[in-house]
């Protein structure tokens, strides 16, 4: 079936630092990803849309010059978090979304996430 | 807009227990699909189910089962005779339908689950 690839799993990074987190979508084209954090306990929260060859969305209230999102191919989006801070730590997870979301009656494949810690 | 309200933060139960976790939701939508997935404590999502709004029948899937009741708006989620390897965080998520545009979902607050031996 369809696979997202997210990597890194883990990163630790020094505070002040940038790390790039990596979506793929390893079967199949996907046209939408979006991009989500969870706080420790929390809920998944949007964070921002990005469809292949334009500028993501973000929702209100997420800095998108700090969180830097590329979706320069139908395989790949990336999210770049620059000069992060401690309270950038946090779990970020991707999905996917494309044609064979719809035909394998469902809506996104998620990624296995990125354990940002931020020290 | 959509919403989705898990009331339960977290629930333990001893194994071998029935338990079901609650799921309300709001949209203006007529259509829209409603999912559940499981959360262990690795983190990754693991998709269980996905409903669309004009199928209300109920569905079993081995010691899962969901009720689905549009008149309530809710969308519960059982599991029966519990085992610690269902101890995880339980989402809850909605999203209009995809050929309106792939849009993302909106989840629950989660329920987090403890089954105890």
């Amino acid at each position: 079936g369809a696979v997202v690839s997210q990597h890194p799993s883990r990163v630790i990074c020094k505070s002040g630092t940038s790390v790039k987190i990596e979506c793929r979508s390893l079967d199949f084209q996907a046209t939408t990803m979006f991009w989500y954090r969870q706080f420790p306990k929390q809920s998944l929260m949007l964070m921002a849309t990005s469809n292949e060859g334009s500028k993501a969305t973000y929702e209100q209230g997420v800095e998108k010059d700090k969180f830097l999102i590329n979706h320069a191919s139908l395989t790949l989006s990336t999210l770049t978090v620059t000069s992060a801070h401690p309270e950038d730590s946090s779990f970020y997870i991707c999905s996917a979304s494309g044609q064979k979301t719809t035909t394998m009656n469902t809506e996104a494949f998620f990624g296995q996430g990125t354990r940002l810690t931020v020290v | 807009a959509q919403k989705v309200t898990q009331a339960q933060t977290e629930i333990s139960v001893v194994e071998k227990e029935d338990v079901t976790l609650d799921c309300v939701y709001e949209t203006r939508d007529t259509t829209y699909y409603l999912f559940w997935y499981k959360q262990p404590p690795s983190g990754e999502l693991v998709f269980l189910i996905r409903r669309n709004s004009f199928d209300e029948q109920n569905e079993i899937s081995g010691r899962y089962s969901w009720n689905f009741q549009k008149s309530t708006s809710s969308f519960n989620f059982t599991i029966t005779a519990s085992q610690v390897v269902d101890s995880a965080v339980y989402f809850c998520a909605l999203s209009p339908p995809a050929p309106s545009g792939n849009t993302p979902l909106v989840f629950g607050k989660g329920t987090r689950l403890s089954v105890i031996a």
